[in-house]
């Protein structure tokens, strides 16, 4: 099977810009997660959809918002960024029926 | 919620030594420890996981330990190799209100195995 992937790979954005990025999950699974990883934070849960709705969020502002599509792919969406939004976003999916969460490569963003 | 706390944050032994990491997690409840594996310019990797029924679970090289009591468990990893040179996270996966679960991550160890 193929693995999660994530695009783009690298971005880089300027304060107040929004930004939209993209996860597709295993094949089959219907979970997926979203992380922020920052060398001071480390990995942050920002929040899981599961079947197109959001099941859990992290404590994170509003302007980090997601969805998911019928087909399992989800994006996360950042609005007004700032230059501590900079950061490698992390994609998890996983098998409703199972614990083991896998990690995409992520998305290397950032912000000037 | 769940806080997790991993120990030591840097780690260097000699290829062929043991490495061992040491997480303790603060919510009695939580059910689910993985580890993951993170390579530079890589998405962690799941490399072993071990459920609170369990005390102990061996992969090859590599152990993990739960003592549900203390609230702790750790990854040992034998006879090391260049390779397993990473940044090794815990997890563990806590309620996380509203019928809902969450892993919370340790801060990682960065492991150097020196040939």
């Amino acid at each position: 099977k193929a693995g999660v992937t994530q695009t783009p790979r690298y971005l880089i954005k300027t304060r107040g810009q929004q930004v939209t990025l993209s996860c597709s999950p295993i094949s089959g699974h219907r979970s997926v997660s979203w992380y922020q990883q920052t060398p001071g934070q480390g990995l942050q849960f920002l929040f899981e959809y599961f079947s197109e709705t959001q099941r859990n969020k992290g404590n994170f502002p509003g302007r980090f918002s997601g969805r998911q599509f019928s087909n399992s792919r989800s994006e996360m969406n950042v609005s007004t960024l700032e230059l501590g939004d900079s950061a490698l976003y992390l994609c998890a999916s996983k098998d409703i029926s199972s614990y083991e969460q896998y990690f995409g490569p992520g998305t290397r963003l950032t912000v000037t | 919620g769940e806080n997790v706390e991993q120990h030591p944050s840097t780690l260097s032994v000699q290829e062929g030594d043991s490495a061992v990491i040491k997480c303790t997690y603060s919510d009695s409840a939580s059910n689910y420890f993985p580890w993951y594996k993170q390579e530079l310019g890589k998405g962690p990797q799941l490399i072993i996981d071990i459920r609170s029924n369990v005390g102990e679970k061996k992969d090859q090289r590599i152990a993990v330990t739960l003592n549900k009591t203390a609230k702790h468990f750790s990854l040992h990893i034998t006879e090391t190799q260049p390779e397993d040179s990473a940044v090794y996270f815990c997890a563990a996966r806590g309620y996380s209100g509203a019928g809902s679960y969450q892993l919370t991550f340790g801060k990682g160890t960065k492991l150097s195995v020196i040939p």
